[in-house]
């Protein structure tokens, strides 16, 4: 099947500096990729879709400029967060769609647990 | 607009009897649905979906949910519970415009005690 995979797994920052978290396909190539944010004992928050060559489309309601999303290559895409603050502090899963169309699944990478001190 | 609601936070059962959590879905169009379990501090692994045909769906780790039309629901079933099935179980519902974005209902936690 296919395998996504994030890295740190987990990571623990000072207020007011950025993170960088990957996520990449490892067996497939995948154009879009998506980020979401989990908060405890809650659903998934779908912030933004990250497309491979352009822009990421961001949620209603999420900062761009806070959570930059850059997506360089088929199999790559990383999310930055930028002036990281303790209300930041959550875990953030990625995803990416194995094909397009209406019969795909998400394949969800093992999340990163981001704590901002 | 697409949503799916999980009427329980948690659902409790012995190992060895059948298991239920429910979810109902509100869509536009067809439905695509979806269920995803999640252990403590991982992503999602997928269970099984929806898309179109038979209304009993059978997927992974001897999983099945029935979809029912008329009441709108999705319920995720098994037959004999175990306790490695505890965990955070999401029903998801594909938006039917843009296949790439998923609604997730707000869980249910299994607990499957021996």
């Amino acid at each position: 099947g296919a395998v996504v995979s994030q890295h740190p797994s987990w990571v623990i920052c000072k207020s007011g500096t950025s993170v960088k978290i990957e996520c990449r396909s490892l067996d497939f190539q995948a154009t879009t990729m998506f980020w979401y944010r989990q908060f405890p004992k809650q659903s998934l928050m779908l912030m933004a879709t990250s497309n491979e060559g352009s822009k990421a489309t961001y949620e209603q309601g999420v900062e761009k400029d806070k959570f930059l999303i850059n997506h360089a290559s088929l199999t790559l895409s990383t999310l930055t967060v930028t002036s990281a603050h303790p209300e930041d502090s959550s875990f953030y899963i990625c995803s990416a769609n194995l094909v397009s169309g209406p019969n795909n699944e998400q394949f969800f990478g093992p999340g990163t647990r981001l704590t901002v001190l | 607009a697409q949503s799916v609601a999980q009427p329980e936070d948690q659902v409790n059962v012995a190992e060895g009897n059948p298991l239920t959590v429910k979810c109902t879905y509100s869509v536009s169009g067809n439905p695509y649905l979806f269920w995803y379990v999640q252990y403590p501090n991982r992503g999602l692994q997928f269970l099984l979906k929806y898309i179109t045909g038979d209304n009993l769906v059978k997927g992974s780790y001897g999983f099945e949910a029935e979809f029912n039309k008329s009441q709108t629901s999705f319920h995720l079933k098994k037959p004999s519970a175990l306790v490695s099935d505890s965990a955070l179980y999401f029903c998801a519902v594909r938006d039917g415009d843009n296949f790439n974005k998923f609604y997730f209902g707000s869980g249910t936690k299994l607990n499957v005690k021996p």
